[in-house]
């Protein structure tokens, strides 16, 4: 069965603490994505992985940075977290050249 | 830049009814492509539906189909003969032609409540 998985599914994290989200896929997509969803502003595009190492900024990077170093994984990392990160991540990925993306289960993350 | 706008925030319908929802979107590409997600209560997001720009047909899987109304920059959804588990977000999501790296802009959703 084709899916996106993420872990871990909950976090609790203090202000200033590293955060470490993961996503992985078993369909050898290429193109990885991640997202994060707030109330009244839907799904914002965070970073895009086109493959191994080759990583591309979204509409808001700043704050995170993302690593990519198997097809089939890739994290997101919260240097030193701030509560204003506090959101629901998503993970997604799809074929290089289809623009359907397929989704994980989401990443709720608090900062406090 | 690219935008995409649902302007219905939530609506409630008796089951087993149709429900559309609005979509319209913006764009200078002549060619782009459309997308139909659903949210469940559980956090999950579900692809329904696409419409690809060049398509004069409108797009149908199962009870979701499109209306695909290029003039206006329109791409609503309707869900003929709602169920219970059609209670959900909806969000509408368009990727312009030359858009590299398949970014996808999203609206910000409409809540469907499906009343028994």
């Amino acid at each position: 069965d084709m899916k996106v998985t993420q872990m871990p599914r909950y976090l609790i994290k203090r202000m200033g603490e590293n955060v470490l989200l993961e996503c992985g896929q078993d369909m050898s997509h290429e193109t990885m994505y991640w997202y994060r969803q707030d109330p009244g502003l839907g799904l914002q595009l965070i970073y895009i992985s086109y493959d191994v190492d080759s990583n591309s900024e979204g509409d808001i990077p700043k704050g995170y940075r993302v690593s990519r170093k198997k097809r089939e994984h890739f994290s997101l990392i919260l240097d030193s977290a701030k509560t204003n990160q506090t959101s629901v991540y998503f993970c997604a990925s799809s074929r290089q050249n289809q623009d359907t993306q397929y989704f994980g289960p989401g990443t709720r993350l608090l900062v406090l | 830049a690219q935008k995409v706008t649902q302007t219905q925030t939530s609506i409630s319908v008796m089951e087993k009814t149709t429900v559309t929802m609005d979509c319209v979107y913006e764009t200078q590409d002549s060619s782009y492509f459309l997308f139909w997600y659903k949210q469940t209560a559980s956090g999950e997001i579900v692809f329904l539906i696409r419409q690809d720009s060049y398509k004069k047909e409108n797009a149908t899987v199962g009870h979701y189909s499109l209306n695909f109304q290029k003039p206006k920059s329109s791409i609503g959804l309707i869900i003929t003969a709602t169920q219970i588990e059609d209670s959900a977000v909806y969000f509408c999501a368009m990727r312009e032609g030359d858009s590299a790296g398949n970014k996808l802009t999203f609206g910000i959703g409409t809540r469907v409540l499906v009343r028994p």
